[in-house]
């Protein structure tokens, strides 16, 4: 079966412009996750959705951070008026549930460079 | 607060020798503790997992972690390591109760020939 997958796998934007990224979890699985990679850096925690709720967006760093999901399937991250220190790759993650010992798996990530 | 640490930023090893990358981690409940290894623009690929139960773990590609509660260390292990395995390796956390993976800020495993 197909893994999480994410798109755009790489995005270059200005200064000031909004972006969404996509991301498609297993099939099945009822939890999502986005996490950030800054370069060099372990990955920080964004928000949970457990199906189309999220219950955790406490690691949006901003108000110009928003989330939502949709059919309990596809999720999108918008960042409005993107700065450069949004500049990161975006990864998304699905579970088959939401406790705390089931696998969260990773998709390859957008990478988001913000000139 | 759950934290995961990662003491090494690089290790190390050349190759068909026995590897190790250190993990410790600090909760206040009981831990659920998570290898990943990341390969150049590439994503976290899952390898091992402790939930409960043997202190040993066997997980994908050969490698293995050991749970040692009283030194809170959950150190990544290879008999004899390939040059395929280098790689970035993340350790991370999750506390009973939570919603959220802690991580490590990774150590970069470099198998020399």
């Amino acid at each position: 079966g197909a893994g999480v997958s994410q798109s755009p796998s790489n995005k270059v934007t200005e200064k000031g412009k909004d972006v969404e990224l996509r991301c498609d979890p297993i099939s099945g699985h009822t939890a999502l996750y986005w996490y950030r990679q800054r370069l060099g850096q372990g990955l920080e925690f964004l928000i949970y959705f457990q199906g189309n709720s999220a219950p955790d967006k406490s690691g949006l760093p901003s108000d110009r951070f928003s989330a939502e999901r949709t059919g309990e399937s596809v999720s999108t991250l918008t960042i409005q008026r993107t700065q450069q220190e949004d500049s990161a790759v975006y990864l998304c993650a699905s579970s088959l549930g939401g406790t705390e010992t089931d696998t969260q798996y990773f998709g390859p990530g957008t990478r988001l460079t913000v000139l | 607060a759950q934290s995961v640490a990662q003491p090494e930023d690089q290790v190390n090893v050349a190759e068909g020798n026995p590897l190790t990358v250190k993990c410790t981690y600090s909760v206040s409940g009981n831990p659920y503790l998570f290898w990943y290894v990341q390969y150049p623009n590439r994503g976290l690929q899952f390898l091992l997992k402790y939930i409960t139960g043997d202190n040993l773990v066997k997980g994908s590609y050969g490698f293995e972690a050991e749970f040692n509660k009283s030194q809170t260390s959950f150190h990544l292990k290879k008999p004899s390591a390939l040059v395929s395995d280098s790689a970035l390796y993340f350790c991370a956390v999750r506390e009973g109760n939570t919603d959220k993976l802690i991580f490590g800020t990774g150590t970069r495993l470099q198998v020399f020939p």
